[in-house]
């Protein structure tokens, strides 16, 4: 069974500052793939970013990067100068890979509030 | 345009009356995949396609009802509705099981 954990319901960051989003997960499988969302107030599922379980470099797009750290069993999304369009949800998920079954599983949610 | 599209985006109903939400992917992506929003639960992954004709059961099946005729087309089937399906529903699809998946923009259903 997979489980993604996010343990921040919302944060709050100040314009131009970076701000870390904790998402920790468990799984069985040797292989799989850690992707974080973006859920603006307007409802759409914006992807963001991917990690994969045996990549070596951390993710990085843009201004998002992932920080992965396999043995923790963590992938937080650090976002690096944030700007007022970066207030919305955001949800950490995962995909294992096991055999032809291919299945997403997200964590809860941070409600990210970016204010001046 | 490359998209997801998902019609109606937003349905009330009542109990027991069968209604379908389309789901429709113009990406050639043989993955497809239904998922339901709720507050504090996040998003829970319903039934998945891995290609035409190839279904499974995700997280909370019970209740929904897919088919995969068409690549392109994912429907979502709710035989007797009930209010606690009162939910958000998003159809996502993806170039493989290993990919990203891009979301349709959601349909909002009340079940009164």
């Amino acid at each position: 069974a997979q489980k993604i954990t996010q343990t921040q319901p919302g944060m709050f960051v100040q314009e131009k500052e970076a701000v870390t989003l904790d998402c920790t997960y468990d799984t069985s499988d040797q292989s799989y793939g850690l992707f974080w969302y973006k859920q603006p107030s307007s409802g759409e599922m914006i992807f963001l970013i991917y990690q994969g379980s045996y990549d070596e470099q951390n993710a990085t797009e843009g201004r998002y990067s992932l920080n992965f750290q396999k043995a923790r069993k963590s992938a937080n999304l650090v976002i690096s100068a944030s700007q007022l369009g970066d207030s919305a949800m955001y949800f950490c998920a995962m995909r294992g890979f096991t055999g032809t079954a291919s299945k997403l599983t997200f964590g809860t949610g941070t409600r990210l509030q970016v204010t001046l | 345009e490359a998209q997801v599209t998902q019609n109606p985006r937003y349905l009330i109903t009542v109990t027991g009356k069968k209604l379908t939400v389309t789901c429709s992917q113009n990406m050639n992506h043989e993955y497809m995949s239904w998922y339901r929003q709720d507050p504090g639960l996040g998003l829970r992954q319903i039934y998945y396609s891995m290609n035409v004709e190839v279904t499974d059961k995700g997280d909370v099946p019970e209740g929904y009802k897919v088919s995969r005729k068409e690549k392109r087309n994912f429907p979502l089937i709710l035989e007797s509705p009930s209010p606690n399906q009162t939910s958000l529903y998003f159809c996502a699809s993806s170039l493989g099981a290993y990919n990203e998946q891009f979301f349709g923009p959601g349909t909002r259903l009340t079940v009164l």
